[in-house]
């Protein structure tokens, strides 16, 4: 099975700020991660797919970039709509695997 | 426009089986070779975990960890897909979430069902 290992669980930021979030594979899943948006009591909402392809509707301050196996999630400066989980996931293997999340808490 | 809606008990007891159905509008199960149906679950205060998903053509994939207890189907005259869990225990009270994956594309999601798991 594929492993991906999110970082940091929990980052502390402010209103503004650039943040990014990691996600690293344990081994090769091309461009086939995505990333998503969670809030308390929500399902988590699509932002990123394909790495760097940013969904319909998502605002631009988010992006998505790789260097192999290493996949970034970063918010250019952050609103307060952002404080939320986030979470990667790779759909490279037949069975998908999610990271363990990142909390973005206001500082 | 696509909207995904889980439907079942909320409240099932330990050892029985857990039984989920996923009401699919705005796309068919059957009819699209580049969309495929997931289930997925988040414990309360954890994170997601995938369950297993379903291609058009039938074929299943789950979650080793799970593997031996869960079975994902397809219903194509009710466009609907359903999920099964057996000898269940508290560890499987979760909110439960179907969702479509888009070949290239990530998941767009329902709006998620709370199973608890209690005697």
């Amino acid at each position: 099975d594929i492993q991906m290992t999110q970082s940091p669980s929990t980052l502390s930021a402010s209103v503004g700020d650039r943040v990014t979030i990691t996600c690293r594979a344990s081994q090769s899943i091309s461009s086939w991660l995505a990333w998503y948006q969670q809030k308390p009591g929500k399902a988590p909402n699509l932002l990123i797919y394909k790495a760097s392809s940013l969904e319909s509707g998502v605002p631009s301050r988010f992006s998505g970039s790789e260097s192999g196996t290493e996949f970034t999630l970063t918010i250019s400066s952050l609103q307060p709509d952002d404080f939320a989980t986030y979470y990667c996931q790779q759909y490279s293997d037949y069975t998908h695997t999610f990271g363990q999340g990142t909390k973005l808490e206001i500082k | 426009q696509l909207q995904l809606q889980e439907s079942g008990p909320g409240l099932v007891k330990p050892s029985e089986t857990l039984s989920l159905t996923c009401t699919v509008s705005g796309d068919s199960i059957i009819s699209s070779s580049s969309s495929f149906w997931v289930w997925i679950r988040q414990s309360p205060g954890k994170g997601l975990e995938w369950i297993g998903i379903l291609y058009y053509s039938g074929t299943t994939y789950y979650n080793p960890s799970l593997k031996s207890r869960v079975t994902i189907s397809g219903d194509t005259s009710r466009n609907q897909f359903s999920l099964k869990v057996t000898s269940v225990t508290a560890a499987d009270t979760a909110v439960y979430y179907c969702a479509r994956h888009s070949y290239g594309v990530g998941y767009h999601w329902g709006q998620g069902t709370l199973v608890t798991v209690s005697s």
